[in-house]
């Protein structure tokens, strides 16, 4: 298994710039996440999906969407990118997160700087 | 609402030296859970170790271990004798039924280990 994979690894972006940041499973994992992680802070959630068909906003949702069209694939669309947008941007899976046990598997995230 | 403070920012310990890293939490749910997570220098997420909060025993694994302590809200990672490779950043989350599905990250705190 490559359990959660993100593309790019690195990108650079102008300002008002648009694109999709990839995300795919192969732990067939119902729920998946997208963080952004800005420097010297724990992860903060920007949206997150339950199943295929199935997405809702996290904490941070402004200048991002979101679409889960497969359970495999969780693609985060930035529009309009913004100086504010440069993070590192991590992608996670898990399988049912009300269970008591319940580890989020992360992809290795992607590095996005908006000049 | 729900919050995890890690009050150490950074940490310098000796090789082969016993390591603890600071976790306060706050929730009101009596149900949730406890993750560490390890972030080395090369950026993936890395979990570690698991508490739930009706678990009668702290959470070992291997050198890890969590000390739980429920009433003062607590749960304080120890690294058993430390290793270069445990130089990182070690960052505590919390999820709880309450938390829409995501973990609630603490800011980080970032360990180097000295030979």
């Amino acid at each position: 298994n490559a359990g959660v994979t993100q593309t790019p690894k690195f990108r650079i972006l102008k300002i008002g710039q648009s694109m999709t940041l990839q995300c795919t499973q192969d732990m067939n994992h119902n729920y998946m996440y997208w963080y952004r992680q800005d420097p010297g802070m724990g992860l903060k959630l920007i949206y997150y999906s339950v199943g295929a068909g199935i997405t809702d906003k996290g904490e941070v949702p402004n200048g991002y969407n979101v679409s889960r069209s497969t359970t495999e694939d969780f693609p985060l669309r930035l529009e309009l990118a913004a100086p504010s947008q440069t993070s590192v941007y991590f992608c996670a899976s898990s399988y049912e997160p009300f269970s008591s046990y319940n580890e989020q598997f992360f992809g290795p995230g992607t590095r996005l700087t908006v000049l | 609402a729900q919050k995890i403070t890690q009050t150490q920012p950074g940490m310098f310990v000796q090789e082969k030296e016993a390591v603890t890293l600071d976790c306060t939490y706050d929730t009101s749910d009596p149900s949730y859970g406890l993750f560490w997570y390890k972030q080395p220098s090369s950026g993936e997420m890395i979990f570690l170790i698991y508490q739930g909060s009706y678990d009668q025993q702290n959470a070992t694994e291997g050198r890890y271990s969590l000390n739980f302590q429920k009433a003062r809200k607590s749960a304080n990672l120890v690294i058993s004798a430390s290793q270069l490779g445990d130089s990182a950043m070690y960052f505590c989350a919390m999820r709880g039924p309450d938390s829409n599905y995501q973990l609630i990250w603490g800011a980080g705190t970032k360990l180097i280990i000295k030979p």
